[in-house]
Order: structure tokens, then sequence, then C-alpha cells
């Protein structure tokens, strides 16, 4: 089924570990972003791509890094998690010629760093 | 730069009650706006755009220059309205979008 996934849905790691937040599409879609939203504010953007090889910083300074090998996955990834990275991460991607706004989603990844 | 306020975290309304989720924004060009939205335990999805004028679950939105302004309104709510509501902007086509803060809408019964 055509879709936007990621994993792991949830994640509780300790100070110092590295982690990598998966997001895969099915849909063909050539732009993919990541945001970053604490809980009650904004998303805010920290990652996108727009096709294979290509990844841009978003609006949001991020100490994360991204990855575009393949046209369908868009991991992130934190060498070393802080408390401070805890947050929700969402995924999204946009149709071929379609304009950046118009952005389907994934379910996110709530992350917690001890 | 570009900025999305939505002045309300919290709107309780009674069901059959008209509601109005505020959304402001500041732009110098010509804005594109959004209204995305988050029901419980889904994804966030894209709930209706300003340049299609069009009317999505009885609700509709309309930009307003003059006041900087693009309030998402329903004559009259449901429970299944019961959601979160982010408006977003986007400064032209192809360019990032900014999202407001949300506003969480309840409808009582």
């Amino acid at each position: 089924e055509a879709d936007i996934y990621q994993t792991p849905r949830y994640l509780v790691i300790g100070t110092g570990k590295k982690i990598t937040l998966e997001c895969s599409q099915t849909m063909g879609h050539d732009k993919m972003y990541w945001y970053q939203q604490d809980p009650g504010m904004e998303l805010h953007l920290i990652h996108y791509s727009y096709g294979v090889n290509s990844t841009e910083k978003g609006d949001l300074s991020s100490e994360s890094t991204v990855s575009r090998i393949r046209t369908e996955h868009f991991p992130l990834t934190l060498e070393s998690a802080r408390p401070s990275h805890t947050s929700q991460y969402l995924c999204a991607s946009t149709l071929p010629g379609g304009p950046h706004n118009e952005q389907f989603f994934g379910p996110g990844t709530r992350l917690t760093v001890l | 730069a570009q900025r999305v306020t939505q002045p309300e975290k919290l709107l309780s309304v009674f069901k059959g009650a008209p509601v109005e989720l505020k959304c402001n924004y500041s732009y110098s060009g010509s804005p594109e706006l959004f209204w995305y939205v988050q029901y419980s335990r889904q994804r966030l999805q894209l709930l209706l755009r300003h340049i299609s004028r069009e009317s999505i679950k009885g609700f509709t939105a309309d930009l307003n220059k003059g006041e900087t302004s693009f309030h998402l309104k329903k004559p009259f709510a449901q429970e299944e309205d019961s959601a979160m509501y982010y408006c977003a902007l986007s400064g032209s086509a192809g360019n990032m979008l900014t999202f407001g803060g949300g506003t969480r809408l309840m409808v009582k019964p």
C-alpha cells in the first residue's frame, strides 16, 4: 500500500547513544522532509531533500544528519543523543512536480533521551 | 521572514455551535495559506488550501490580506471535528511551509 512509514514510533534511549530514525515512502515522491516538534509547539523544518543525493538544512538548526541514497528512504541520524534532542520527529513527502507545500506526513517518532 | 501565529492553544465549544480558529501571518510577499489537521491517533493531513476556495468537512477559510489573517470557520461544530489544527504558510509555490503553533479544538456533546 502506498504510504509513508516511520520507525520506530517510540524510542527511549540513554545519553550518548547513536540513533537512526527511519522514514520510507512508497508513493514515488521525490521531495522529503524532516520536522521537529516539541509538545504544544510549532513544527520546525530541520532537513529536506529534493531527491537522491540531495540534502539541505531547514529553518531550525539541528545536530542531526540525513542521507538520501534511495528515493524512497530518508533516514535521520543523531551521532550522540542528548536530553535536548527529546522531541517528536515527523517525516513528510511531496508528489513529483508538486509544490513543497502539499505535504503528506508519516505517523512520527517520539524520541526520549534520558 | 515569514511567521504564522495561532493565538489560541485550546478552543472548546459545544456541538452545534459555530467555531472559528484564528490564524495570523506575516509575510512581505503574496502568501499561500493552508490548514492542516491531526485527529487523535492519526497523522497530520492537509485540510484545505486558500487557493482552492473549497469547503472541506464544512470548514472554510478566507484569506484576508488586509488583516493578514486566514481564520478557519465552521457554522455548526461536530464532535468528530475535535482535533489539532495547524495553520501553515508558503511564501510562494515551491517554498517551504512555516507552521503555526496549533490550536486544539474540543467539541463537547
